[in-house]
């Protein structure tokens, strides 16, 4: 089965860079996705790492590593927007169907 | 515009009395998918739907049923409610699950009393 875990608040300051850890059990996966989620919005996607390694978008990073069970969501240059619940997800190994960490909450202080 | 629609958004209902969750996408997605979403839990999996008449059980099927009869609908049935369903759901769709991205919609807060 699928186990991820996340730290469930952390709090950084306008501008500063902060990064969101996603740590997991897993019999296998396809890939590690992350998930923004605004009080009372839907979640919409950031970014998905397949392989090993940084992906970078904008602002936001994401970083795999398969052979420590570990991956992380970089924000840098906060804005006060960014304030929101992150989630780290997997698509389990042979299966269609997706598993979401417990989700972190960012707050931006100015 | 692409998007995902829920209805309805909000309902409150009584223990035992069936209801139904629409979910609509027109993007062309072929893959569809249910949530569940409580406090500390993040996102359960409830049910998936890889294509018409395709579906398949997620991590808490218990109390749900889906049916997917045409591609761009995929419903959310609740036969007999119960309080533990309480919850904030969530569908959503995706064109290609390699790429680890997943359409949400709105979501739909229903309250079983």
């Amino acid at each position: 089965g699928q186990s991820l875990e996340q730290p469930s608040e952390v709090t950084a300051v306008e501008g500063a860079i902060v990064q969101i850890n996603c740590t997991y059990q897993t019999s296998g996966f396809y890939g590690l996705s992350w998930y923004q989620q605004h009080d009372g919005g839907a979640p919409t996607f950031l970014s998905y790492n397949g392989l090993d390694g940084l992906e970078e978008t904008g602002r936001f990073s994401s970083f795999l590593s398969r052979s420590d069970s570990y991956g992380y969501l970089l924000l840098q240059e906060l804005q006060m927007k960014d304030s929101a619940s992150y989630f780290c997800a997997v698509r389990a190994l042979g299966g269609q169907n997706f598993v979401f960490g417990p989700g972190t909450r960012l707050s931006v202080l100015p | 515009e692409a998007q995902v629609t829920q209805n309805p958004r909000y309902l409150i209902t009584v223990t035992g009395k069936k209801l139904t969750v629409t979910c609509s996408q027109n993007m062309n997605h072929e893959y569809m998918s249910w949530y569940r979403q409580d406090p500390g839990l993040g996102l359960r999996q409830i049910y998936y739907s890889m294509n018409v008449e395709v579906t398949d059980k997620g991590d808490v099927p218990e109390g749900y049923k889906v049916s997917r009869k045409e591609k761009r609908n995929f419903p959310l049935i609740l036969e007999s409610p119960s309080p533990n369903q309480t919850s904030l759901y969530f569908c959503a769709s995706s064109l290609r699950t390699a790429t680890g991205e997943l359409f949400f919609g709105e979501g739909s807060r229903l309250t079983v009393l």
